[in-house]
């Protein structure tokens, strides 16, 4: 059966300050995907990066960056310099085989100025 | 604009009563879905569609129901059977019908009390 684990229930960091966001997944399928979304205070949910198993490569993109190991199955999540509007609850999901996403139970950054 | 529209955003009940939450998306996405989130959890899945006129149950579809007459409607019923309704409830799309290739897009959700 897929797994999401954040063990990280809340962080809180001061502005400008860097974090990472730990995901830790569990699935015995070779191909697979992992997502992470945010969802800001308004309650929508943003997509923010979607990574298949076969792509380890790192991802950057602005003040974001994805870090994947396959051998710690671990799909981690870091801001650079964090700021106040990135205060939000973050989710990572993982989709594999025929079944859809099984989400983490979140993990809620405050970013305080 | 493109995107996802739930409605209310906001909606009370009282016991005893069925309420149907809206889904709509114009995005001419083939899979829709429906979520549950409580307070300091996770998303449940509650039942999902691939195809019009076809649908499945997720993790948690007791004491809900769902139709899906068009393609961009996936109206979610909460009956009287479910035990706890109260919730926030997100509605999300993805373009194609496989289920763990594409992205999921999420509406702006449902908060639900029941009084």
């Amino acid at each position: 059966a897929q797994k999401v684990t954040q063990a990280q229930t809340e962080i809180s960091v001061v502005e400008k300050e860097d974090v990472t966001l730990d995901c830790v997944y569990e699935t015995r399928d070779t191909t697979y995907y992992l997502f992470w979304y945010k969802q800001p205070p308004s309650g929508e949910l943003v997509f923010l990066i979607r990574r298949n198993s076969f792509d380890e490569q790192n991802e950057i993109s602005g003040r974001y960056s994805w870090n994947f190991q396959k051998s710690t199955s671990s799909f981690n999540f870091t801001i650079t310099a964090s700021q106040v509007v990135d205060s939000a609850v973050y989710f990572c999901a993982l989709s594999s085989g025929n079944t859809p996403l099984v989400f983490g139970k979140g993990t809620r950054l405050s970013v305080i100025a | 604009d493109g995107g996802i529209t739930q409605s209310p955003k906001y909606l009370f009940r009282k016991e005893g009563q069925n309420v149907t939450l809206s889904c709509e998306q114009n995005l001419n996405h083939d899979a829709m879905y429906w979520y549950r989130q409580d307070p300091g959890q996770g998303l449940r899945l509650i039942y999902y569609s691939q195809i019009v006129n076809d649908f499945q149950k997720g993790d948690i579809a007791e004491g809900y129901s769902v139709s899906r007459e068009k393609k961009e409607s996936f109206p979610l019923t909460v009956t009287s059977a479910q035990k706890n309704p109260t919730a926030f409830y997100l509605c999300a799309s993805s373009s194609r019908a496989s289920l763990n290739t594409d992205t999921q897009y999420f509406g702006p959700g449902t908060r639900l009390t029941v009084l």
